[in-house]
C-alpha cells in the first residue's frame, strides 16, 4: 500500500485550461501539505491543512485551489493554467505537527507540463 | 527560522563514509535539526533529525556540535542508490512546514 499517493503521475494540459491533481494518505496523519518543484529544482512549499482546516498558505496565485473534503485527503485545484505553472507537485502528510516531531512523508509526485 | 548553508555538490567512493555539513550559526535554543534527501524524479524522503545529541538510525548517523552551530549527515557506507541532494532543514519541532533549499547533490561513485 502507498502511505501517500497521488493521481495523475503525468498531466499534460493546453494554457488557460483548468486542472485537478488528487492526493490520499493512508497513515492516519492529521496535516498534508503541497509543495511545487520547479525546473529549477527548488521546492516550495504552497500550502498546508490540518484537519481539513488551511494552516498555511503561502504567496500562490488564488488561480490554485486546494480542498480537503476529510482528513485523508488534499486536492489541489488549478484554474487557467499558464505556462510557469509547469512543474512537479508533491503531496505530503505529517502527523499533528503541532504536538510532534515533524517529519514528513512525500509522495512520488505529479509532473504537470502546460503548452 | 534559522538558515542553513551546504556545499553545492560533493563526490563519495562506494563503500565509504559520506560526511555532508550544514551550517546553522543562527540556530535558536529550541529549533531542531532534520535531514532529509530526493533521489532522482522521487518525492523528498526523511532521513533523521536531531536537537544536540548525535542520533543514529538505520540511515544514517547525525552529529551536532556543541555549539549547535554546525552538523554533519554521514552515510557509513555509501552505495550507488545514496546518490541524491541532501537536504539540511532547521525548524522549530511542532512547526507545520519543512522550507527546503538548494540542499547538497551527493554523488556515490563506484
Amino acid at each position: 500500500d502507498t502511505a501517500v499517493s497521488q493521481t495523475p503521475k503525468y498531466l499534460v494540459t493546453q494554457m488557460g485550461n483548468d486542472k485537478s491533481i488528487k492526493c490520499e494518505q493512508n497513515l492516519g496523519h492529521d496535516t498534508m501539505y503541497w509543495y511545487k518543484q520547479d525546473s529549477k529544482k527548488f521546492l516550495k512549499i504552497m500550502f498546508s491543512y490540518n484537519n481539513k482546516e488551511l494552516i498555511i498558505n503561502e504567496t500562490v496565485p488564488n488561480r490554485f485551489s486546494p480542498k480537503s473534503p476529510d482528513k485523508a485527503h488534499l486536492n489541489l485545484h488549478i484554474n487557467s493554467l499558464e505556462l510557469g505553472d509547469s512543474a512537479v507537485y508533491f503531496c505530503a502528510s505529517s502527523q499533528d505537527g503541532y504536538s510532534g516531531a515533524n517529519v514528513l512523508t512525500f509522495g512520488a509526485g505529479s509532473r504537470l507540463t502546460v503548452l | 527560522d534559522a538558515k542553513t548553508t551546504q556545499p553545492p555538490s560533493m563526490d563519495c567512493a562506494e563503500g565509504r563514509a559520506a560526511n555532508l555539513p550544514c551550517n546553522h550559526s543562527t540556530i535558536s535554543g529550541n529549533e531542531y535539526v532534520y535531514w532529509y534527501r530526493q533521489i532522482h524524479s522521487q518525492g523528498p524522503q526523511y532521513i533523521i533529525h536531531g536537537l544536540k545529541n548525535n542520533e543514529t538510525n538505520e540511515m544514517a548517523s547525525l552529529i551536532i556540535t556543541e555549539d549547535r552551530k554546525s552538523s554533519t549527515l554521514i552515510l557509513p557506507h555509501a552505495t550507488l542508490r545514496d546518490t541524491a541532494v541532501y537536504y539540511c532543514i532547521v525548524r522549530l519541532y511542532n512547526n507545520n512546514d519543512m522550507r527546503f533549499g538548494a540542499g547538497t547533490r551527493l554523488t556515490v561513485k563506484p
